[in-house]
């Protein structure tokens, strides 16, 4: 079963920060916490990952609580391309198990 | 860049016909998982293979699907007989798997329609 809980769906405007809200209170001390997306018809794609870090690369920048139970995935400037389902996910070499997550609509 | 690539990418067959759906994993890679996405459902893990060997497939219906890796390079998923509610995007990923620093791949997927 998932770990996580992600809205259903959030709503940005084009060219602004997104910032997309992940819970995860059952996390365990080694486990990271993953974020992949999925566009329309296309297979996840992954974006980016961290264990207590804050984390950045060129898709995103990843902030994770202190005590861990929750994070949340940056994008910090939203364009209709980055329409799609963002999935939270805990993982440690285990099963990937996918949860419902967020379905993020950039608007112009 | 390397690829996931999964053959064939759309399938349409008659129900009780047998299916098998095939994905080569980037070399190297030594993980592999195959997930199943309806919209009812999203995505089910199905089953998943490190270093070739199953470590867990209680994700599929065992009396008609089977997953094998017969080499390092390919993965199969095979369902005999199909039915109309196997229709659905068939998705295959593979990875590191024991390197958490490292995501996981996904192919294009395989659309099933059984008719």
């Amino acid at each position: 079963d998932a770990k996580t809980t992600q809205p259903p769906s959030m709503d940005c405007a084009e060219g602004r920060a997104a910032n997309l809200p992940c819970n995860h209170s059952t996390i365990s001390g080694n486990e990271y916490v993953y974020w992949y997306r999925q566009i329309h018809s296309q297979g996840p794609q992954y974006i980016i990952h961290g264990l207590k870090n804050n984390e950045t690369n060129e898709m995103a920048s990843l902030i994770i609580t202190e005590d861990r139970k929750s994070s949340t995935l940056i994008l910090p400037h939203a364009t209709l391309r980055d329409t799609a389902v963002y999935y939270c996910i805990v993982y440690n070499t285990d099963k990937l198990i996918f949860g419902t997550g967020t379905r993020l609509q950039v608007f112009p | 860049d390397a690829r996931v690539t999964q053959t064939p990418r759309h399938k349409v067959t008659e129900m009780g016909q047998e299916v098998t759906m095939r994905c080569q994993p980037i070399l190297g890679h030594n993980t592999v998982f195959w997930y199943r996405q309806t919209m009812m459902q999203g995505l089910e893990l199905l089953a998943y293979f490190r270093n070739r060997a199953p470590l867990d497939d209680s994700g599929m219906p065992k009396d008609r699907f089977s997953a094998e890796m017969p080499d390092a390079t390919l993965a199969t998923l095979k369902i005999q007989p199909s039915e109309p509610r196997d229709s659905a995007v068939y998705f295959c990923a593979s990875g590191l798997g024991q390197w958490t620093n490292y995501g996981y791949t996904f192919g294009s997927g395989t659309r099933l329609t059984v008719v």
